[in-house]
C-alpha cells in the first residue's frame, strides 16, 4: 500500500542555520505533496505544498523540492528561528478523483536553539 | 483553515461507553477526511466522506467505528464501546471539491479513555 518515509525523526539546529527534512513515497500515482507544521497540542497547519508538475517551490524562508523519478521530496528552511521549533509532517496524496487522502510521514521534531 | 470546527475539544470516556466526535467543515467544502493521531505519532487516514456518502473507509477499524456526513449538519465520527487503545487525537480536515488538493485541518478532539 501507500507509504511515506520521513527522516530524520529529530533535528536540532542553531538559530540562523538551515534545516532539511526528507521524505520518500511509494505510490508513483501520488501527485500532491504538502508539508504541515504542528505545534504541541495544536492542529496541523499547511506551510507549503507542491504538485508533481513542479520541481521546486519557494515561499520566503521555506522551499520544497520534488524528484519524481526518485520519488522523494524535501523541505528546506533557511535562517531558522526559535518559532520554527515544532513537529513537521510531510504527506503524499493520490489524485482527488480517487480519494485525495493524505498519507503522512512519521514526523520530524525540529528544535531551533537560540 | 480556521473555518474547520471540531467539538468537543476534549472528551473523556470510560471503557465501554460511546464517543461521538463532530466536525463542521469550512463553509462550502463538501469533502471531509478523518485522521487519527496516537501520542507522539503521525496522522493516520481513517475515512473520507462527501455529503451523504462514504467514499473511502479503508483506514477505519472494522468494528466499533462509524462515520457519517449528512446532508445537513456536521460530520460525525462515532466510536462504540471505547477501549483504552482508542485514546488519541482525532482530526478532521476539509477540502473544497473537484480540482482542489488542499486539506484544512480542524483543532482536533482529544479522546481519553479511562
Amino acid at each position: 500500500g501507500e507509504n511515506v518515509e520521513q527522516h530524520p525523526s529529530t533535528l536540532s539546529v542553531q538559530e540562523g542555520d538551515s534545516a532539511v527534512i526528507k521524505c520518500t513515497y511509494s505510490d508513483s500515482a501520488s501527485n500532491y505533496f504538502p508539508w504541515y507544521k504542528q505545534e504541541l497540542g495544536k492542529r496541523p497547519q499547511l506551510i507549503i505544498d507542491i504538485r508533481s508538475n513542479v520541481g521546486e517551490k519557494k515561499d520566503q524562508r521555506i522551499a520544497v523540492t520534488l524528484n519524481k523519478t526518485a520519488k522523494h521530496f524535501s523541505l528546506h528552511i533557511t535562517e531558522t528561528q526559535p518559532e520554527d521549533s515544532a513537529v513537521y509532517f510531510c504527506a503524499a496524496s493520490i489524485p482527488p478523483r480517487n480519494t485525495g487522502k493524505l498519507i503522512f510521514g512519521q514526523g520530524t521534531t525540529l528544535q531551533v536553539k537560540p | 483553515n480556521a473555518g474547520v470546527m471540531q467539538n468537543p475539544r476534549h472528551l473523556v470516556r470510560r471503557r465501554g461507553q460511546e464517543a461521538r466526535l463532530r466536525c463542521s467543515p469550512v463553509k462550502g467544502h463538501s469533502h471531509v477526511y478523518w485522521y487519527r493521531q496516537l501520542p507522539e505519532e503521525g496522522l493516520k487516514f481513517m475515512v473520507y466522506l462527501q455529503k451523504e456518502n462514504i467514499i473511502d473507509e479503508s483506514g477505519m477499524p472494522k468494528e466499533r467505528f462509524s462515520a457519517e456526513f449528512p446532508k445537513e449538519g456536521p460530520s460525525i465520527l462515532r466510536i462504540q464501546q471505547v477501549v483504552r487503545g482508542d485514546s488519541a487525537a482525532y482530526f478532521c480536515a476539509s477540502r473544497a471539491g473537484a480540482g482542489t488538493d488542499t486539506q484544512y485541518f480542524g483543532p482536533g478532539t482529544r479522546l481519553t479513555v479511562l
